[in-house]
């Protein structure tokens, strides 16, 4: 599976928008890219996932490099609420869903 | 709907011992796994299961039996409890859209 790559952490202020970077250089084309966060003390939760086009949800945007080898999840006005470990995840449709998590980006957001 | 519910949320045990973590979706779900969860680090899957009846290993599968008699149902069971299987056990299912949906969580501690 093709691996990705993450900040180790990065700090927000509450009510500013926030972009986390990650870069998978060695996508194939059946990759969908997914992101996944993780509350404290709790399970991991879906945020977004896409092919190619930018995609849109209620929790955030997902923004795909043209070449694919780079996506950012954009979480447009960040709350306290959003302070967790972000994971970026590659999964090629019809995998059995196995995910592969590395270590991900922890949110701090600042009041 | 529950969503993936997973019982007992915390439990001690002592070397040699053995117990079953209970993991149940009633979402209709084919597709179920288990992840462990160690300090600082990103999931790894320990078995998974596309159907009912059918199972197999992932990532770290020494030590842990599964079963899958219904869809409903996917308990892990830790067959002898070693302090290496300190940890948190995380439950998932697989949504035909390809959302994987986590259990809150059984954390684990072997003395």
């Amino acid at each position: 599976d093709a691996k990705t790559t993450q900040p180790n952490s990065m700090e927000s202020n509450e009510e500013e928008p926030v972009h986390l970077p990650c870069n998978h250089s060695t996508i194939s084309g059946t990759d969908y890219i997914h992101w996944y966060r993780q509350l404290p003390s709790q399970g991991p939760e879906y945020v977004i996932h896409g092919l190619t086009s930018n995609v849109n949800n209620r929790m955030a945007s997902l923004a795909i490099a043209e070449d694919r080898k780079s996506s950012t999840l954009i979480l447009h006005r960040a709350t306290l609420r959003d302070a967790a470990v972000y994971y970026c995840i590659l999964m090629e449709w019809g995998s059995q869903g196995n995910l592969i998590f590395g270590k991900g980006t922890k949110l701090s957001v600042k009041p | 709907n529950a969503g993936v519910t997973q019982t007992p949320k915390f439990q001690v045990l002592k070397t040699g011992q053995s117990m079953t973590l209970q993991c149940a979706q009633d979402m209709n779900h084919e597709y179920m796994s288990w992840y462990r969860q160690d300090p600082g680090m990103g999931l790894r899957l320990i078995h998974y299961s596309v159907g009912a009846g059918i199972t197999d290993q992932g990532e770290v599968p020494n030590g842990y039996n599964v079963s899958r008699s219904t869809t409903e149902d996917f308990p892990l069971r830790l067959l002898s409890a070693a302090p290496s299987h300190t940890s948190v056990y995380f439950c998932a299912s697989l949504s035909s859209g390809g959302t994987q949906y986590f259990g809150p969580g059984t954390r684990l501690l072997v003395l």
